[in-house]
C-alpha cells in the first residue's frame, strides 16, 4: 500500500525562524513528489520534484528530494506570519497523488 | 499558470437531496481529473479518478452509486452527491492533471447537509 508520512504533525515557531518539514514515502512506480501549501481553501502548488539532489527554490522556500532514502524536505527561512498554513506532501505514481497528513505550521509574531 | 474552477464554492442542502459540483479546467484540456474529500483537520483523501469519455475509477470504500462522476468533456467533470446525508458534509476539491506539470486544484466546494 502506498504511504506518505509527514513530520512533524504540527510546529509553532517565531517570526524569523527557519523550519524544516519532512516527508517520507513508499509508493510503487514513483513519478514525482509535490509540496503544497493549504490555507483556508484548496492547496496551492509549491514545488514538484522528480530528480534526486536538485534543490528547487522559490524565495524563502526550498525543497530537495532524496530518491535513495525516499525522503524530501521543505525548508522555509526567515518565516513570516503569512507562512502559517498546512503544508502537504504528495507523491505521484502515474497520474494519482497520495497525500501525507500534512504539517500544521504556525508562525507567531 | 493553469486555472481550475469549481462551482458552487459553498452549498447547503437538506438531507435526501442531490447536489452537483462542477470542476472546469479554464485554460487547458484535462483528460484526467480527480475528486478529493477533506474532513476538518485531515488531509485530502482521493475519492475517484475521472477520465474523459470513460467511467470513473473509484477508490476503495467510495460508493460509486452515491458519488456520481461524469467527465463530459476535456474541460469539465461533475460530481453529484446523491441522497446527501449529514455525514457527507465535507470540503470537496477537484484537480485537473496537466501532463508534464502535475495537478492543479480547484478552490474547493464546502458542502453542508442539514
Amino acid at each position: 500500500e502506498d504511504k506518505v508520512v509527514q513530520s512533524p504533525l504540527s510546529l509553532v515557531v517565531h517570526e524569523g525562524d527557519t523550519v524544516t518539514l519532512n516527508c517520507s514515502y513508499e509508493v510503487t512506480n514513483f513519478r514525482s513528489l509535490l509540496w503544497y501549501k493549504q490555507e483556508k481553501k484548496a492547496p496551492t502548488f509549491l514545488f514538484m520534484l522528480t530528480s534526486s539532489g536538485i534543490e528547487k527554490k522559490s524565495g524563502r522556500l526550498s525543497s530537495i528530494l532524496d530518491k535513495k532514502e525516499l525522503f524530501s524536505i521543505l525548508n522555509i527561512t526567515a518565516t513570516q506570519t503569512g507562512d502559517s498554513a498546512v503544508y502537504l506532501c504528495a507523491v505521484g505514481g502515474g497520474n494519482k497523488l497520495v497525500f501525507g497528513a500534512g504539517t500544521i505550521l504556525r508562525v507567531k509574531s | 499558470g493553469a486555472v481550475v474552477s469549481q462551482h458552487p464554492s459553498r452549498v447547503i442542502c437538506k438531507s435526501g437531496t442531490s447536489v452537483k459540483i462542477e470542476c472546469r479546467s479554464l485554460d487547458f484540456q484535462a483528460t484526467t481529473m480527480f475528486w478529493y474529500r477533506q474532513f476538518p483537520k485531515q488531509s485530502l483523501m482521493l475519492m475517484a479518478t475521472s477520465n474523459e469519455g470513460s467511467k470513473a475509477t473509484y477508490e476503495q470504500g467510495v460508493e460509486k452509486d452515491k458519488f456520481l462522476i461524469n467527465h463530459a468533456s476535456l474541460t469539465l467533470s461533475t460530481l453529484t452527491v446523491t441522497s446527501a446525508h449529514p455525514e457527507d458534509s465535507s470540503f470537496y476539491i477537484c484537480s485537473a492533471f496537466l501532463a508534464g506539470v502535475g495537478q492543479y486544484f480547484g478552490p474547493g466546494t464546502r458542502l453542508t447537509v442539514l
